[in-house]
């Protein structure tokens, strides 16, 4: 079946540094690809995706590359912001496959210190 | 404004009550899901219907019951609460055909068992 690992956090980082949350995946075919993002008492939002190998997505100065050859797709961002403390989850979702469903990874835990 | 919401926010009660959590999405998807998410921030989903129709139904105990009276519409009705249900408890939709597009969540709702 399909699975996702995530980096265990948590993640802490001070302003400015630069980030890097890795994803690694197990899944047939071809899934696309996500990064979530939860705030403190808030609910996930999408924060990029990629669809097919090679694909970069952004968003807000994160970047990740689907990378089919190594199954992985690393969160990344230049230089954080206190901001930017959250939880991050990695998820990917099989086309048409289980209505949809999504694979989540068990979230990492950023805090980003002035 | 076109979204994912759930009622309520917060339900705090005693065990061995029965309570429900509404969801509504006017996104005009046609998956909707249910996730429980522990004090660890795992995520796991629970159901999912399709266009009313359950297609997901993972390992619950069956004092949980999904209902969808409409493919806008999803909610979730705890029998007998316990301790161990005390979590938060999000609510999703997705376009299932199109699982590239990912998932949008509601912002949760906490239940406290006491």
């Amino acid at each position: 079946g399909n699975s996702v690992t995530q980096m265990e956090g948590p993640v802490t980082l001070s302003e400015e540094a630069f980030l890097t949350i890795n994803c690694t995946y197990t899944a047939t075919g071809y899934p696309s690809l996500f990064w979530y993002v939860q705030y403190p008492g808030e609910g996930l939002q999408l924060l990029l995706k990629a669809t097919k190998a090679d694909d970069k997505g952004s968003n807000k100065g994160f970047e990740a590359t689907y990378r089919k050859e190594t199954t992985s797709f690393h969160l990344e961002k230049g230089s954080v912001q206190v901001s930017d403390s959250a939880v991050y989850f990695c998820a990917l979702s099989g086309y048409n496959t289980n209505a949809g469903k999504s694979t989540f990874g068990d979230g990492t835990t950023l805090t980003v210190k002035p | 404004d076109t979204a994912v919401s759930q009622t309520p926010k917060y339900l705090v009660t005693q065990m061995g009550n029965d309570k429900s959590i509404k969801c509504e999405q006017n996104l005009g998807h046609d998956t909707m899901y249910w996730y429980k998410q522990d004090s660890k921030k795992f995520l796991k989903i629970m159901f999912s219907y399709n266009n009313k129709e359950l297609i997901i139904n993972e390992t619950v105990p069956n004092r949980f019951s999904p209902k969808s009276p409409d493919k806008a519409h999803l909610n979730l009705h705890i029998n007998s609460l316990e301790l161990g249900d005390s979590a938060v408890y999000f609510c999703a939709s997705s376009q299932a055909s199109q699982g590239s597009y990912g998932y949008t969540f509601g912002s949760g709702t906490r239940l406290t068992v006491v």
